[in-house]
């Protein structure tokens, strides 16, 4: 079945103690991208890949790092949460650029920074 | 940067009434994508509209890109209570193809 995942589903933790969220993929599309969902401001793009090894920043980079070394994965990598990061977020993907393909998302990861 | 509003924030309808929601940017877009998700689940892709003035239907669902391709709406006739969810739209831009930017989405309820 094709699809997006993401581990773990619900996570909480504390402030400072570095986490990673994994996505995984296995369309082999060459776009994804993670964003984080809260109340009243829609989805809002942390950082997207157009293919492996190529990263950019979305609208709100600040606090969190990704990495692309192959094409099924981009993980999103928190090295010191703070409690303005709880939110939910969504990885997705596409087959190629999110420009005029459909964004594939996985379930979501809630995450609570105590 | 490029803004994206939507409104209305929530709305609230009686089964069999009509709905809509309007999306405006602040720049002209490339392409609009609509999509729903359904209370605690994940954005799923309705459509893509690319052609300035387009409507595209599907169903009870209306899809409409403005001609200066800077704002688009939906609209569902007849709701049924299937169309619970949260209706976001997204525009994208090909001077950057990887950057989407969505509004804050549409909460519909409706009542049966």
């Amino acid at each position: 079945e094709a699809q997006v995942t993401q581990n773990p589903r619900y996570l909480i933790t504390v402030t400072g103690k570095k986490l990673t969220v994994t996505c995984s993929q296995n369309m082999n599309h060459e776009y994804m991208s993670w964003y984080r969902q809260d109340p009243g401001l829609g989805l809002r793009q942390i950082y997207y890949s157009m293919n492996v090894e190529v990263t950019d920043k979305g609208d709100v980079p600040e606090g969190y790092k990704v990495s692309r070394k192959e094409k099924r994965n981009f993980p999103l990598i928190l090295e010191s949460p703070s409690p303005n990061q709880t939110s939910l977020y969504f990885c997705a993907s596409s087959l190629s650029s999110a420009l005029y393909n459909e964004q594939f998302f996985g379930p979501g990861t809630r995450l609570t920074v105590l | 940067g490029q803004q994206v509003m939507q409104i209305p924030q929530y709305q609230h309808v009686q089964e069999g009434e009509d709905f809509t929601t309007y999306c405006n940017s602040s720049t002209t877009l490339s392409n609009i994508q609509w999509y729903k998700q359904r209370p605690g689940g994940h954005p799923v892709f309705l459509i893509q509209l690319v052609k300035s003035g387009e409507v595209k239907k599907q169903k009870r669902l209306t899809f409409q890109f403005g001609e200066a391709k800077k704002n688009s709406s939906l609209h569902i006739t007849a709701t049924q209570t299937t169309d619970v969810g949260t209706y976001f739209c997204a525009g994208l831009k090909n001077t950057n193809a990887g950057k989407s930017t969505f509004g804050d989405g549409t909460t519909l309820t409706v009542k049966p």
